[in-house]
């Protein structure tokens, strides 16, 4: 099952930032976050995942609670191709158990 | 440096015939990590492999499906005897020490 929880869907404006959800209350200590999307369905394209500092990179950011309990995901101008399932996924970085446990995610629609 | 890539893209087979389906990860990357998308679903993970050796294949059905990663060429996810409830997304997933996964576009497996 998976360890995190996220809202089903949610919209936006194009041209505006879209602050994605995520719950992780369970994560371990030696676990990151990571997110996912899959746009209608491709395969699903990594997007960005962090310990426990804020991380930024081309595509967007995230945002990691201090008690890590939770984080939130930043797109900061969503463009219509934005328009995705958005997975966020708690994992240890290596080793035998580093499978992908997905959920449901969250439906983000960015309207015109 | 190219992404991971699958063939075929789509497979169409009858009850009872072989499916096999190939993943050539990205180059530099020896972890390879198969996961299965039944419609209206989500992802699930199957089979995760090094060269030549499996990992965790907690997620693969007992019975008719195997996956090899041998020294030289791509992964092969194997079904035999393929039935109906077979019809799926299959994506491979690659990744250089079982860190980041970046998938490929995926084989769409229907069985007639």
């Amino acid at each position: 099952d998976a360890k995190t929880t996220q809202p089903p869907s949610m919209d936006c404006a194009e041209g505006r930032a879209a602050n994605l959800p995520c719950n992780h209350s369970t994560i371990s200590g030696n676990e990151y976050v990571y997110w996912y999307r899959q746009i209608h369905s491709q395969g699903p394209q990594y997007i960005i995942h962090g310990l426990k500092n804020n991380e930024t990179n081309e595509m967007a950011s995230l945002i990691i609670t201090e008690d890590r309990k939770s984080s939130t995901l930043i797109l900061p101008h969503a463009t219509l191709r934005d328009t995705a399932v958005y997975y966020c996924i708690v994992r240890p970085d290596t080793g035998a158990n580093s499978k992908l446990t997905f959920g449901k995610g969250i439906t983000l629609s960015v309207r015109p | 440096n190219a992404g991971v890539m699958q063939n075929p893209r789509h497979l169409v087979r009858r009850r009872g015939q072989e499916a096999r389906l190939r993943c050539s990860p990205m180059k530099g990357h020896s972890h390879v990590y198969w996961y299965r998308q039944l419609p209206e679903e989500g992802l699930k993970f199957m089979v995760y492999l090094q060269k030549e050796n499996i990992i965790d294949e907690s997620g693969m059905p007992k019975e008719r499906f195997s996956a090899e990663f041998p020294k030289e060429g791509p992964s092969i996810l194997r079904i035999q005897q393929v039935v109906r409830g077979d019809s799926a997304a299959y994506f491979c997933a690659s990744s250089p020490k079982a860190e980041t996964q970046y998938f490929g576009p995926g084989t769409r497996l229907l069985v007639l």
